[in-house]
């Protein structure tokens, strides 16, 4: 498997624009996690679906971030109008669990930088 | 959400076993605690997971004592390549409501 993928890995944009984050999970996991990571916070859990459905945005910072999760296979977590504050390391996981493991795993991140 | 603290950073030597221990004094029932390791330009990649007492996989082992308030990531004879952050998790996914600590710097040295 190739594990959980995002893209783009690098973002560079300016104040105002909007910046679409992309991730696939991992085939048969049906939980995909966004995380968001910085020097100062560290990692901070953004949104949560499960079976596509969104189960929780209570870390999503403000109006400005939107999530959605079309099908099993693709996620989107979307900024616009991005600000300089927004600039950080942004992380998608997915999930697998059983009788007695529950762990996701993390994608190689997306690094986004705001002018 | 349980409240975490775990060392800032710690330094060892080649062929030594490395201890991390991280708190959580509030940790709820039906909650996991879980170990990553995180290397530069890296998601965190998970390396062990426990609810108590002790688990063991092919590279760490976990001891978490009978009141569950903390926890202690062991890894035995660490080499260079272990050098990386390594974040204590507690929480259970299922529930959504997980806490992250702010990780620890292990740094090896030959």
């Amino acid at each position: 498997d190739a594990g959980v993928i995002q893209s783009p890995r690098h973002e560079v944009t300016e104040m105002g624009q909007e910046v679409t984050l992309r991730c696939k999970p991992i085939s048969g996991h049906n939980s995909l996690f966004w995380y968001r990571q910085t020097m100062m916070r560290g990692l901070e859990l953004l949104i949560y679906f499960n079976n596509n459905v969104p189960i929780d945005d209570s870390g999503m910072p403000e109006d400005r971030f939107s999530a959605k999760m079309p099908n099993a296979s693709f996620s989107t977590l979307k900024i616009q109008p991005s600000e300089p504050r927004d600039s950080a390391v942004y992380f998608c996981a997915s999930r697998t669990s059983g009788p007695r493991t529950d762990t996701q795993y993390f994608g190689p991140g997306t690094r986004l930088t705001v002018l | 959400l349980a409240k975490i603290t775990q060392p800032i950073s710690m330094d060892s030597y080649e062929g030594q076993e490395v201890n991390i221990t991280c708190s959580h004094n509030n940790i709820a029932t039906n909650d996991y605690i879980t170990w990553y390791q995180q290397f530069p330009s890296q998601g965190p990649r998970f390396i062990i997971q426990g609810y108590k007492t002790k688990v063991t996989n092919e590279v760490a082992s976990l001891f978490i004592p009978a009141d569950r308030k903390s926890s202690t990531l062991s890894l035995p004879r660490v080499s260079l390549s272990d050098t990386a952050v390594y974040y204590c998790l507690v929480g259970r996914l299922s529930d959504y409501k997980l806490s992250f600590g702010a990780g620890t710097t292990v740094t090896v040295r030959a």
